[in-house]
């Protein structure tokens, strides 16, 4: 099945600094997703980009999608040291569905 | 609090045991997930259920037997635990999807 394929495997910023991770995918979607996943917890939704949107922004969050390139990128800008975390985009391909990836791990050095 | 709660948070069983974790929503929502994250982080669906009856079987084994009494209830029941089983399970639950997921905080489960 597809899934989300994220790049980089990991990042390590300086806060202040801004940090984008990008994710690749294979096939047709109907959104695309991002959760980020703190140390020994669950995933938390942080913002939803649906097929036909091209951009959304969510406080220090901004979500591009490109569905001729089927990629996707998250930028977090103004980074703090609580934005370290697994970031993972997932594919939500049916209403039943949503495939992840292994994730990217940022760490922001305070 | 609205959220998914699992239980029990750590599962530590001798191989070939058999072990069950629970899960509950009060959100209303109508579907839910099981999920299997390994120890490269990488997060594979197992399970779907809607409404109380299984929509997605994602190749599981048969050891694995979820049983979901009512929609707010997704419970996983694993026969014959094997040293492979040994991950974190998440439960999660969404209403439709054109909304996120919400997870709950998963179920370390070492088969030793």
């Amino acid at each position: 099945s597809q899934q989300g394929e994220e790049d980089p495997q990991a990042l390590s910023i300086q806060e202040g600094e801004n940090a984008t991770m990008n994710c690749s995918y294979k096939t047709s979607i109907n959104n695309l997703q991002w959760y980020r996943q703190n140390s020994g917890r669950g995933l938390v939704h942080l913002i939803l980009i649906r097929s036909n949107e091209r951009e959304k922004h969510s406080g220090r969050l901004r979500v591009t999608l490109d569905t001729s390139k089927k990629s996707s990128s998250l930028l977090i800008t103004a980074s703090r040291a609580a934005d370290t975390a697994s970031y993972f985009c997932a594919i939500n391909e049916n209403d039943y569905k949503l495939s992840f990836g292994a994730g990217t791990t940022v760490t922001v050095r305070a | 609090d609205t959220a998914v709660s699992q239980t029990p948070k750590y599962l530590v069983t001798q191989m070939g045991n058999d072990k069950s974790i629970k899960c509950e929503q009060n959100l209303g929502h109508d579907t839910m997930y099981w999920y299997k994250q390994d120890s490269k982080k990488f997060l594979k669906i197992m399970f779907s259920y809607n409404n109380k009856e299984l929509i997605i079987n994602e190749t599981v084994p048969n050891r694995f037997s979820p049983k979901s009494p009512d929609k707010a209830h997704l419970n996983l029941h694993i026969n014959s635990l094997e040293l492979g089983d040994s991950a974190v399970y998440f439960c999660a639950s969404s209403q439709i999807s054109d909304r996120g997921y919400t997870f709950g905080s998963g179920t370390r489960l070492t088969v030793v």
